[in-house]
């Protein structure tokens, strides 16, 4: 089947504009997570939403951020007035969450944002 | 104090070697424990979990100390193949926690 899908794949654009990086998940995951990775670095933890429950946005670097997912499925990654410090790769992944325990996530392909 | 915290590395090894990477973790209430590795440019993707009683995946050794809050990946007769960069990932209440990774580079 398919897997975790994003959107765009590669987005440039000009300080202070806003984007909008979109998530697909795998049809049926009811968690879902995004993170951030800077050239050579680990991943950031940025936000994670788990079926109806309220977001886990404890990693979101600024109110510049802000994420939805609509209809338990969707995701849509939102950085208003983007500084040049938010240029990174973009990761969504998405798990079937079975008890406790079992939750390999899996990964999209990324975005990777530049901003000039 | 970062979450989980790893060795950077870089880990740079013959082929053949044997390497250990090292993992700890901040939170003791943590669940449940994975390894990813993550090719160059591509996005993460599972090696395994840790089990409590260590688990062993062909030449991957994976332990477990939850009274030292620590984990460990042992890799055995290193192949090129095995170059990546290793992620130590804790669970907790389904919410992952991933460490900056181990770069490993095996070289010929």
């Amino acid at each position: 089947g398919a897997g975790v899908s994003q959107s765009p794949s590669n987005k440039v654009t000009e300080k202070g504009k806003d984007v909008e990086l979109r998530c697909d998940p795998i049809s049926g995951h009811t968690a879902l997570y995004w993170y951030r990775q800077s050239l050579g670095q680990g991943l950031e933890f940025l936000i994670y939403f788990q079926g109806n429950s309220a977001p886990d946005k404890s990693g979101l670097p600024s109110d510049r951020f802000s994420a939805e997912r609509t209809g338990g499925s969707v995701s849509t990654l939102t950085i208003q007035r983007t500084q040049q410090e938010d240029s990174a790769v973009y990761l969504c992944a998405s798990s079937l969450v079975v008890g406790q325990g079992y939750n390999e996530q899996f990964f999209g392909p990324g975005t990777r944002l530049t901003v000039l | 104090r970062k979450e989980v915290e790893q060795d950077p590395g870089p880990f740079n090894v013959p082929e053949g070697a044997t390497v250990a990477f090292n993992c700890t973790y901040s939170n003791s209430a943590s669940q449940s424990f994975f390894w990813y590795r993550q090719d160059c440019r591509k996005e993460p993707k599972l090696l395994m979990s840790v089990y409590s009683s260590g688990n062993e995946d062909g030449r991957f050794t994976a332990q477990l100390n939850r009274a030292s809050q620590y984990i460990s990946l042992l890799i055995r007769d290193s192949k090129l193949s095995d170059s990546a960069t290793y992620l130590c990932v804790v669970n907790r209440n389904n919410d992952m926690r991933f460490g900056a990774g181990t770069r490993l580079t095996v070289k010929p």
